[in-house]
């Protein structure tokens, strides 16, 4: 199975600052890597595929980057609602696995 | 706008068989363009992929290797429907379970690249006697 990491967990951060969250794939996906979004006693909620394409509806504060091993999810000017836990999972192949999450809180 | 809504007990025995169910409105389960998918989350285990089912000039089913012998995932078509069985439960299989629809969001000329894009509440189920 294809092992994902996220770092840094936790997360504090102000409104307003620019937020970056790794993730590394334990072996390469090409892009096909996915973020989401989850908040207290919600289903998670998608916000990037293809490591870089926003889902539509989603705030452009968000975005992805990378590709192969090394992908990461950037908030610019954190919001109050985007305190949360943030997971990137990888559907390049089977078994799909998901990283252990990132919580951001707000100082 | 696709919408779905799980269904299914919240309490099941140790040793039988937990059966939840999606309902699906605003798109269809035969869809060429959408897999329906069976996701899990637990404290121990995290967010865990379970399965999916899809159509595409036939039926296709996938399974994480770890449940293959316990797990079913079957579509219903009048219904417009999917569900999930999981046989011979344990206390380690006490989970959020949640249903979600994935999109095709890339292809190869032998693969078909789908991201799970609508997801369903979330069914809390607990095994226990």
């Amino acid at each position: 199975d294809i092992q994902m990491t996220q770092s840094p967990s936790p997360l504090s951060a102000s409104v307003g600052d620019r937020v970056t969250i790794a993730c590394r794939a334990s072996q390469g996906i090409n892009s096909y890597l996915a973020w989401f979004q989850q908040k207290p006693g919600k289903a998670p909620k998608s916000l990037i595929y293809g490591a870089s394409s926003l889902q539509s509806g989603v705030p452009s504060r968000f975005s992805g980057s990378g590709s192969g091993t090394d992908f990461t999810l950037t908030i610019n000017s954190l919001q109050p609602e985007d305190a949360a836990t943030y997971y990137c999972q990888q559907y390049d192949s089977f078994p799909f696995t998901f990283g252990p999450g990132t919580k951001v809180d707000l100082k | 706008q696709v919408q779905l809504q799980q269904s299914g007990p919240g309490l099941v025995k140790p040793s039988q068989t937990l059966s939840l169910t999606c309902d699906i409105s605003g798109d269809s389960v035969s869809s060429v363009s959408f897999s329906w998918n069976w996701v899990r989350q637990s404290p121990s285990r995290g967010l865990e992929w379970l399965g999916r089912t899809w159509h595409n000039s036939r039926w296709f089913t996938d399974y994480a290797e770890s449940l293959k012998t316990r797990l079913s995932i079957k579509s219903d078509i009048a219904k417009n429907q999917f569900s999930l069985q999981l046989d011979s439960v344990s206390p380690e299989d006490t989970a959020i379970y949640y249903c979600a629809r994935a999109r095709v969001v890339g292809a190869t000329r032998s693969k078909f690249y789908f991201h799970m894009d609508v997801w369903g509440k979330g069914t809390t189920v607990t095994v226990s006697s």
